[in-house]
Formats: C-alpha cells, structure tokens, sequence
C-alpha cells in the first residue's frame, strides 16, 4: 500500500533556528497536509497543498507540493518555544478504494530557549 | 478551519465497563469520520473508517466487536470500547472529512484520554 516516509523522526534546536522538514512516496498524491499536534491535543491542520508545485506559506511556516507530487516539505522560520510539537504530514490520493488519508509517522520538534 | 469537537477529553474507567466517546463536526457535513489510537510518543494509528449510514472498515488487528464505531448521522460518530481492559488506555482521536475522497482535508477532534483501571 502507500506510505509516507517522513524525516527527520525528531529535532533539537535552538530557539531562532530555522526548521525544515520533509515527507516522500513512491506514490502520487493529489493533496498533501501538513498537521501540528501540542501534547495531549489532537493535529491542527498547518497547510494544504492542492497542485504540484505549489508553495503556501502561513506566517513563519512555508510548505511545498514537490513537482514529481511524491514529495513535500514543510519549512518553520526563526523557531520559538511554542513551535515543540510532532508535526505530521498527510497525503490524499485520488480514486482507487482507498480514500482516506495516509500520514507520515510525525517530526517531533524541542525547542530550547 | 472546520470544527471537530470530541467528547469526553478524559475518562476514567474501570475495568469490563464500556465507554463512549462522541465525535461531532460542528460547522460542516461530514461523509467520512476516522477513529484514531495513538500511544505516548507515537504516531497516529487508524482503527477504522467510517462512512455516515453504513458499516465501518476496521483496519487489520483491530477487533471490531470491541472497538463498535456508528456513524448515523452526518455530523456524529461515535467509538464504544466495549469490556474495557487497562491494555486499551490510551489516547483516541477522530477526525472528519466532507468527503470520502476528493481534495478535502481532515479536520481532527482534540483526543480523549482513556486510563482503565
């Protein structure tokens, strides 16, 4: 089935650093998200993607719908301390009998002040 | 984004009782709910779909007579952990969709947290 492999598992760094991370298929997807998850809370939806090559940014966070529509990153710009999370991606695939969303296993962010 | 309220946050119970947790979207019509486990420092684990009227898809291994999902309205799914054991404490999410597939996203309840004692 498809899969998601997303990178890297977990991240420390210093407050102000910019972050980036990233998830890639062997698959094609159609839409891919990008989901913030603060400890004990269920994912935020961060961004979404609809076309290949599409690049959104929302305040500090910037993310991309790579061209071959097997790839996506999602970048985080001067990192403060309420950035700590696990950050998850997700695509969506079009057609076929699967229809839900496929995540990525999740980037654990610390931020140290 | 749209609103997905899950309820209760947290609840405790004791062991062989059943619990419920309700899952609502609040601002759209959702076709297709997802029910989530996810144990501490992991990622989201799919127990089932759920598609409003019918029968819910359980993934692999998880066992559907425990685990009873209905889904009978639009806007309302619900997650029965039948004869709870302290094994099944953990964190339930869900999670709701306007469609079952097409470029919609899915908009995530905030967990609960059940502990069986």
């Amino acid at each position: 089935g498809q899969q998601l492999n997303q990178s890297p598992q977990s991240m420390f760094i210093q407050e102000g650093e910019d972050v980036s991370m990233n998830c890639t298929s062997s698959s094609i997807f159609n839409t891919w998200l990008w989901y913030k998850q603060d400890p004990g809370e269920g994912p935020v939806l961060l961004i979404a993607l609809y076309k290949a090559g599409e690049l959104t940014s929302n305040g500090r966070l910037t993310a991309q719908f790579g061209i071959t529509r097997k790839d996506s990153f999602l970048n985080i710009s001067a990192s403060i301390p309420s950035d700590v999370g696990i950050y998850f991606c997700a695509g969506i695939h079009y057609g076929g009998s699967q229809g839900n969303l496929i995540f990525g296993k999740g980037t654990k962010l610390s931020v140290k002040p | 984004g749209a609103v997905v309220s899950q309820h209760p946050s947290r609840v405790i119970c004791k062991s062989g009782t059943s619990v419920k947790i309700e899952c609502r979207s609040l601002d759209f019509q959702a076709t297709t709910m997802f029910w989530y486990r996810q144990f501490p420092k992991k990622s989201l684990m799919l127990m089932a779909t759920s598609n409003e009227g019918s029968k819910a898809t359980y993934e692999q291994g998880v066992e559907k007579d425990k685990f009873l999902i209905n889904h009978a309205s639009l806007t309302l799914s619900t997650l029965t952990v039948t004869s709870a054991h302290p094994e099944d404490s953990s964190f339930y999410i869900c999670s709701a969709r306007a469609t079952y597939q097409g470029t919609h996203p899915a908009f995530f309840g905030q967990g609960t947290r059940l502990t069986v004692v």
